[in-house]
């Protein structure tokens, strides 16, 4: 059971470049999350996906898009990427989002990305 | 924006002794949780508490929640070494999107 995997671990952009980041889980979770951190900001999220298919914007949307083609998916895109951008990005999963049920996250090991 | 604060930002203790972050909260909650960060790793969830519960137990974490203050303490018993990372409280918002708002964290260093 590997839980929560994200490729690449690391990757250096210059700006106006594009990149896709990978996230994967194995959990059969309905219900997945993209986050970045930022020092001293916390966990902001990007976007999220409550299903197969079904994308949802976060609190910091701008300069990423998402797809979720499989529900064990869940693919971050930057379509040009800007300095603003250099953050490290989570990817999490959960297995219910109703407000009566426990929705621990499950978080991935996370990708470091600069943009010079 | 943050839900969560939380204080102090940073902590920094002798091994052994007891560690207490404290959140605060803006809006209504379901639950509080509690998460744990190892420099360079991603969150590890460590307890939940529901807003119906004013205290809960795990091993050596004490949660407390105040829900009529908006306020949550974790409280770290007999600290070790390995306790040394950043923890994060976390509120579900009341929809059925399973979302998360996290406070901006307490780094704690416990020192050997």
């Amino acid at each position: 059971n590997a839980g929560v995997t994200q490729t690449p671990k690391f990757r250096v952009l210059k700006t106006g470049q594009s990149m896709t980041l990978l996230c994967a889980q194995d959990m059969n979770h309905e219900y997945m999350y993209w986050y970045r951190q930022d020092p001293g900001m916390g966990l902001r999220l990007i976007h999220y996906s409550v299903g197969e298919g079904t994308t949802a914007k976060g609190e910091v949307p701008d300069g990423y898009n998402v797809s979720r083609l499989k529900k064990q998916n869940f693919l971050l895109g930057l379509e040009s990427a800007a300095p603003s951008q250099t953050s490290v990005y989570f990817c999490a999963s959960s297995s219910s989002g109703s407000s009566r049920a426990y929705n621990e996250q499950f978080f991935g090991p996370g990708t470091r990305l600069t943009v010079l | 924006s943050q839900q969560g604060e939380e204080d102090p930002q940073a902590l920094s203790i002798q091994e052994g002794e007891n560690a207490t972050m404290n959140c605060s909260y803006k809006t209504s909650i379901n639950n509080l949780q509690w998460y744990r960060q190892n420099s360079g790793r991603g969150l590890v969830h460590l307890i939940l508490i529901r807003s119906n519960e004013r205290e809960k137990h795990s091993g050596r974490l004490r949660v407390t929640l105040d829900t009529s203050k908006k306020s949550s303490s974790l409280l770290i018993t007999a600290s070790r070494a390995a306790d040394t990372a950043s923890y994060f409280c976390a509120t579900d918002a009341p929809s059925n999107t399973g979302k998360l708002i996290f406070g901006q964290g307490t780094t704690l260093q416990v020192k050997p």
